[in-house]
């Protein structure tokens, strides 16, 4: 299957900075990709899915103008949450897929906002 | 909307111990399911899916019934070893492949002692 990568895996900022995560597809063409952030013992939420060249969708709820996502190619997309607050803390959890593949997803980057 | 609702943890078991992790879902129309599991430090990994009612999945021992009567799929092992343990994850999917929109549940957590 497919490697993924994330990075940085865990991150801690000051409240009002913005934070970029960027995912990798090592060895697979992802002409989707999804973002999910998951909170303690809870399950983990899909945020938005983007495919590459496209603007991303985002799920109800999901505030599109501070979660920023960037599919720039088959390999890489980003996540960068603007002007951060503590209530952003949580872990951050990128998948890729290849329509009607199986989802790979990364190890996660744990975000903590001071 | 969709869900997912699985037993929570920590499930801890001897080893070769019969494991089960229950895993029930509400959803619209006929999903897929699935059987996700998460070692220390790594990705979400597939370990079985199943399309269609009473389908059967199964990987490195583990198994899982597609139940639509009882909207139910369970994961089971016969006998569980130490390499087992991690947190594993029920999922459903309104499409067969994978690299669509997944619901989660809470995940489990199994911890398997000699």
């Amino acid at each position: 299957g497919a490697v993924v990568s994330q990075h940085p895996s865990r991150v801690i900022c000051k409240s009002g900075t913005s934070v970029k995560i960027e995912c990798r597809s090592l060895d697979f063409q992802a002409t989707t990709m999804f973002w999910y952030r998951q909170f303690p013992k809870q399950s983990l939420m899909l945020m938005a899915t983007s495919n590459e060249g496209s603007k991303a969708t985002y799920e109800q709820g999901v505030e599109k103008d501070k979660f920023l996502i960037n599919h720039a190619s088959l390999t890489l997309s980003t996540l960068t949450v603007t002007s951060a607050h503590p209530e952003d803390s949580s872990f951050y959890i990128c998948s890729v897929g290849r329509g009607g593949e199986t989802q790979y997803f990364g190890p996660g980057t744990r975000l903590l906002v001071l | 909307g969709d869900s997912v609702t699985q037993m929570e943890g920590p499930v801890t078991l001897s080893e070769e111990a019969f494991l089960t992790i229950n895993c029930t879902y509400t959803a619209t129309g006929y999903p897929s399911l699935f059987w996700y599991v998460q070692y220390p430090g790594e990705g979400l990994q597939l370990l079985l899916k199943a399309t269609k009612a009473d389908d059967k999945g199964s990987n490195k021992g583990f198994e899982a019934t597609y139940r639509k009567e009882t909207t139910s799929f369970h994961l089971e092992k016969g006998s569980v070893q130490v390499s087992d343990s991690a947190v594993y994850f029920c999922a459903l999917s309104d499409s067969a492949g994978t690299a669509s929109k997944l619901t989660f549940g809470t995940g489990t957590r199994l911890q398997v002692t000699l």
